[in-house]
């Protein structure tokens, strides 16, 4: 079973970049590694997902080094509206029953 | 936003009672899953299902049952409520396994 271990918490400011590092030691072979968004009162949100190297959407960046070890997501100039705990998730593609969300970080973003 | 609706949104229970929530979709999602969300914990997978009638236990599944008869309703059931089952509880979907996952808006439920 994959686990994760994320910071519990950051703080940034305004129009800075974020990187938020997820750490997962035995990572397998058949194991994708994705993020979620999620704010107060909300479901988690879908972000990015990536199996090796980089991945890059409209919103977010993922670093996955070789070993596959950790991962980094990475906010390009945040705003308020990113003020929220983002989760680091390993899915095993052959079942879900091992899909564990970790306990998240909490981002704070001010002015 | 992805049609994926909860039932009730909010319950509260007395200890001992049965409780039922109700999961609803209108992706046509072959994959639909059952979570609690809890302070300390984040996300826990308590079951999931990959096709009508085909489910399979999560990580925290002790207390729970579930039934998919139809693709669109996942049905989580509380056989006999604890004070340990309050929680937030969250529905998602997916296409597949791997994919990305879509969450409903949650239910909380209070067991008094």
């Amino acid at each position: 079973l994959a686990k994760t271990t994320q910071p519990i918490s950051m703080d940034s400011y305004e129009g800075q970049e974020v990187n938020i590092t997820c750490s997962h030691n035995n990572i397998a072979t058949n194991d994708y590694i994705t993020w979620y968004q999620q704010f107060p009162s909300q479901g988690p949100r879908f972000i990015i997902q990536g199996y090796k190297t980089k991945v890059t959407n409209e919103v977010a960046s993922l670093f996955i080094p070789a070993d596959r070890k950790s991962s980094t997501l990475s906010l390009p100039r945040v705003s308020l509206s990113d003020t929220a705990v983002y989760y680091c998730l390993v899915e095993d593609t052959g079942t879900a029953s091992k899909l564990t969300f970790g306990t998240g970080t909490r981002l704070q973003v001010t002015l | 936003d992805a049609g994926i609706t909860q039932s009730p949104r909010h319950k509260v229970t007395e200890t001992g009672t049965p409780v039922t929530l109700r999961c609803h979709q209108t992706e046509n999602h072959r994959y639909m899953y059952w979570y609690r969300q809890d302070p300390g914990h984040g996300l826990r997978l308590i079951h999931y299902s990959y096709g009508v009638k085909d489910t399979d236990k999560g990580e925290v599944s002790d207390g729970y049952s579930v039934s998919r008869s139809k693709t669109e309703d996942f049905l989580l059931t509380l056989e006999s409520a604890t004070s340990s089952q309050t929680s937030v509880y969250f529905c998602a979907i997916s296409e597949d396994i791997s994919y990305e996952q879509y969450f409903g808006p949650g239910t909380r439920l209070t067991v008094t």
